[in-house]
Formats: structure tokens, sequence, C-alpha cells
């Protein structure tokens, strides 16, 4: 089992409808992020999840809700969202949040909002 | 505030050349970390290195070799007798001793070409 897993890969949804994306850790890791990467941006920090509790929401709108259920499972709820959305967004988990372990990153989901 | 550039936004090469990417970094911070990451077409970013501001003495792994100069603020990576199957895209990464919080890079696309 890879370390990170992320699914679906590709999510292609309309700016009415709800959708998840679901991010797994198999590392026996506490903190867990996610990030979204645009087109000629730098990666973008969204999320920050330690031990379960969220410890950073880095300005990111409500259409975009986290969900930390276990230590291993991150998913990011997704509801009437923006052509602008589209993007890849990366999982990604650390030994713990506030030492600064690196991360280990899963393969992203390419969204697309239309 | 963190800030990490990196000017190179495209490099392409031929194989079995060497090719350096360039990193510089801005931290008020004493005590900090920088990390490369490698995106390979696949989009999952890969973990290569982390240095702390502390370890000065330059890294060598395989054709991969990296080199912190805190007088410059720059930690730049090399890779010796370039192959196809590095061509990805590079980031370079900073993080203060406080959190976690890893600030990226904008990235440099490398192209091998045969």
């Amino acid at each position: 089992e890879t370390g990170v897993t992320q699914t679906p890969r590709h999510l292609v949804m309309g700016m009415t409808n709800k959708k998840s994306l679901k991010c797994e850790q198999h590392l026996g890791h506490n903190a867990m992020y996610w990030y979204k990467q645009s087109a000629k941006k730098p990666l973008e920090l969204m999320f920050v999840y330690s031990l379960e509790e969220r410890v950073e929401n880095n300005s990111v709108p409500s259409r975009f809700s986290p969900e930390c259920p276990n230590s291993s499972h991150l998913f990011l709820h997704l509801h009437t969202l923006q052509p602008e959305d589209s993007a890849l967004y990366l999982c990604a988990s650390s030994q713990d949040h506030g030492n600064p372990y690196e991360q280990y990153f899963g393969p992203g989901t390419r969204l697309t909002v239309t | 505030a963190q800030k990490v550039t990196q000017a190179q936004t495209e490099i392409s090469v031929v194989e079995k050349e060497d090719v350096t990417l360039d990193c510089v970094y801005e931290t008020r911070d004493t005590t900090y970390y920088l990390f490369w990451y490698k995106q390979p077409p696949s989009g999952e970013l890969v973990f290569l290195i982390r240095r702390n501001s502390f370890d000065e003495q330059n890294e060598i792994s395989g054709r991969y070799s990296w080199n912190f100069q805190k007088s410059t603020s720059s930690f730049n990576f090399t890779i010796t007798a370039s192959q196809v199957v590095d061509s990805a895209v590079y980031f370079c990464a900073l993080s203060e001793a406080e959190n976690n919080d890893m600030r990226f890079g904008a990235g440099t696309r490398l192209t091998v070409k045969p």
C-alpha cells in the first residue's frame, strides 16, 4: 500500500454539484494537509489537521469544507464551486505538526469545475 | 515572513548534461528547514531532501547534490549527468522551526531531452 492515497484521481463537476475528495495515509502520521495547486501559482496550503483537530484554515472559502474523522483519513467536501477552483488538490501527511518533518504527498485529485 | 524564490521557470537540457536548479529564500528565523521536492507528470510530490539551518554541509546522493549557502540564502540543487527520467517540476520549500507550514517556491520545470 503506497503511503498516501487520494481518490478520485480526476473529477469533473458542475457548479451546483456536491462532491468529496478523499485522502488516506498509511504512514502512522499525526498531521494531514490539503493543498491547492493551480496553474502558474505556488502550492497553496488550505487546511492543516493535527491529531484530528483543525489547526489551520488559510482563508479558504466556505465552499471547501474539510473533515478529519481519524488520523488516517482526510476529506475535502466541495459544494457550489466556481470555475476558478479548478486545480490539482494535493493531500499530504507528516509525522507531526509543529516540528518540520518532511511531508509526504498523495498523487492529487485533478478537479475541473464546469 | 518567509519566502522562497525559484527564478528559473523552465530549464531544458540534453541528456547527460549537468543542471543546477536555483533556490533563494528569505526568513527572519534563525532556525529553519529547507526542502526539495520533485513532481513528475503523475502529480505526486516526492520528497528529496531536508536540511536544517545549522547544517551547511553539502550533501550528495547519487547524481543529486545540494549546495546550502547561508551567506547568500541559497539552497541550490544540482543533477549530474541528467537523464530523461529527471524531467519533472522541482520545488524548493522553507519552513520555520515553530510550525510545519511549508512555503513553496513556484517550481522549476526541468525537461531532459534524449
